[in-house]
């Protein structure tokens, strides 16, 4: 079946370390997105990527980064430089831009201790 | 002002009622998405439309460009209904998504 893994579900880590969250489709989409979810706020767009090795910085993107290696994979590292990095992750992807589904993957909660 | 609003945001009905939830929106869109969130936090499109009215077993949404406005029905509620309803609409540069912050939605049996 198609869909988007994100691992791991819970993550934790001690204040000051980089960590890496992971999402992977194997939908063939070509646009991929990650977004922050944080209690009582929509969500927020970190980054975004419409094809193989080009991403842009959505609203909230200080203190992360990106890649885009492969079309199937958009990894998201969650840097020491993240005020607030507490939160829970969401990747999503998209065939195309305007008027194509979304798809999202489970999420992964991030603590940071 | 948030650009996408959504009301009510807490709502808790008995099985069986009808329910709806209101999506209205600031900005010029191509398209607005309904998403289901269950607990575990896994996000599920329920529908994407840009006009009318579309309809998949007991749920049903329906949107006014002119006013701006979507809504979201569930008829005969059930408590396997019960999660976040978000509300999501196109008006991103490259058809980015703008979410609204949800209506967590319970159903007591």
């Amino acid at each position: 079946d198609g869909g988007i893994t994100q691992s791991p579900k819970y993550l934790f880590r001690k204040e000051g370390q980089n960590v890496t969250l992971s999402c992977e489709q194997n939908l063939n989409h070509d646009a991929m997105y990650w977004y922050r979810q944080d209690p009582g706020q929509g969500l927020r767009l970190i980054y975004y990527s419409q094809i193989v090795n080009d991403f842009q910085k959505g609203d909230i993107a200080e203190g992360y980064s990106v890649s885009r290696e492969k079309k199937e994979s958009f990894p998201l590292t969650v840097t020491s430089a993240q005020k607030n990095p507490t939160a829970f992750y969401l990747c999503a992807s998209r065939r195309g831009g305007w008027g194509t589904e979304a798809f999202f993957g489970q999420g992964t909660r991030l603590t940071v201790v | 002002k948030n650009e996408v609003e959504q009301s009510p945001q807490n709502l808790t009905a008995q099985e069986g009622e009808f329910i709806t939830i209101n999506c209205s929106y600031s900005v010029g869109i191509s398209a607005l998405h309904w998403l289901q969130q269950h607990p575990g936090g896994g996000i599920v499109s329920l529908f994407m439309l840009s006009s009318g009215k579309k309809k998949h077993g007991r749920l049903i949404a329906t949107i006014n460009i002119q006013e701006k406005h979507s809504s979201l029905h569930i008829t005969a509620s059930h408590p396997r209904d019960s999660a976040v309803y978000i509300c999501a609409v196109e008006g991103g540069s490259q058809g980015n998504l703008i979410f609204g912050k949800g209506t967590k939605l319970s159903v007591k049996p």
